[in-house]
């Protein structure tokens, strides 16, 4: 298996714009996790999926951030628009049958602001 | 507010040391708890779950236990190797996910 596939593996970009992450999860996972990491606030959850519908999304950190997930075997995290607060590491994760299975991670898209 | 700590903050060994890494956390209603690695520029690599039924895992040199009534888990490493640098998080697993400040681990020849 591929594992988790996340795309841009970097993205810079001026304040403003709009930012567009993407993710593919492992086949046969039906939940899909967006993640934020930041020196000072460590591993954050922002929100999840089951079966493609969102579960929680209370970490969101306020409208401009928004996730989708069309089809078992894509999500996508769009912030619009940016600040350069939002720099940080996003990371996507699945794993099946939530949070009693292992959860599996991409590799992360680093996003710097500028 | 539910908290993980995880101690030491880093810790720098020789190989072939027999490691201890902790896990604290202040809710023991939890699902289960789960061990990640994670390498410089990459994502995370699970490496033990224990379910809230389970007092232990073990996976190769690695072992993790938790005792929901102190609000502990430990993941111990035997004949520790210098692949085996990197940082260790612990998960904690609620109503929600709830990631550690990490153990940024250096293991030298």
């Amino acid at each position: 298996d591929a594992g988790v596939i996340q795309s841009p593996r970097h993205e810079v970009t001026e304040m403003g714009q709009e930012v567009t992450l993407r993710c593919k999860p492992i086949s046969g996972h039906d939940y899909l996790f967006w993640y934020r990491q930041t020196m000072m606030r460590g591993l954050e959850l922002l929100i999840y999926f089951n079966n493609n519908v969102p579960i929680d999304d209370s970490g969101m950190p306020e409208d401009r951030f928004s996730a989708k997930m069309p089809n078992a075997s894509f999500s996508t995290l769009k912030i619009q628009p940016s600040e350069p607060r939002d720099s940080a590491v996003y990371f996507c994760a699945s794993s099946g049958q939530g949070g009693n299975q292992p959860q599996h991670f991409g590799d992360g898209t680093r996003l710097s602001i500028l | 507010k539910q908290e993980v700590t995880q101690i030491p903050a880093a810790l720098s060994v020789p190989e072939g040391e027999n490691l201890v890494l902790n896990c604290s956390f202040t809710d023991s209603a939890i699902y289960n708890l789960q061990w990640f690695r994670q390498d410089p520029g990459k994502g995370l690599t699970s490496l033990l779950l224990i379910q809230s039924s389970q007092r232990e895992q073990t996976s190769g040199r690695l072992n993790a236990s938790l005792d929901k009534s102190s609000g502990r888990s430990t993941l111990y490493i035997a004949a520790s190797q210098p692949g085996d640098s990197a940082t260790y998080l612990c998960r904690y697993n609620t109503d929600k996910l709830i990631f550690g400040t990490g153990t940024r681990l250096q293991v030298f020849p």
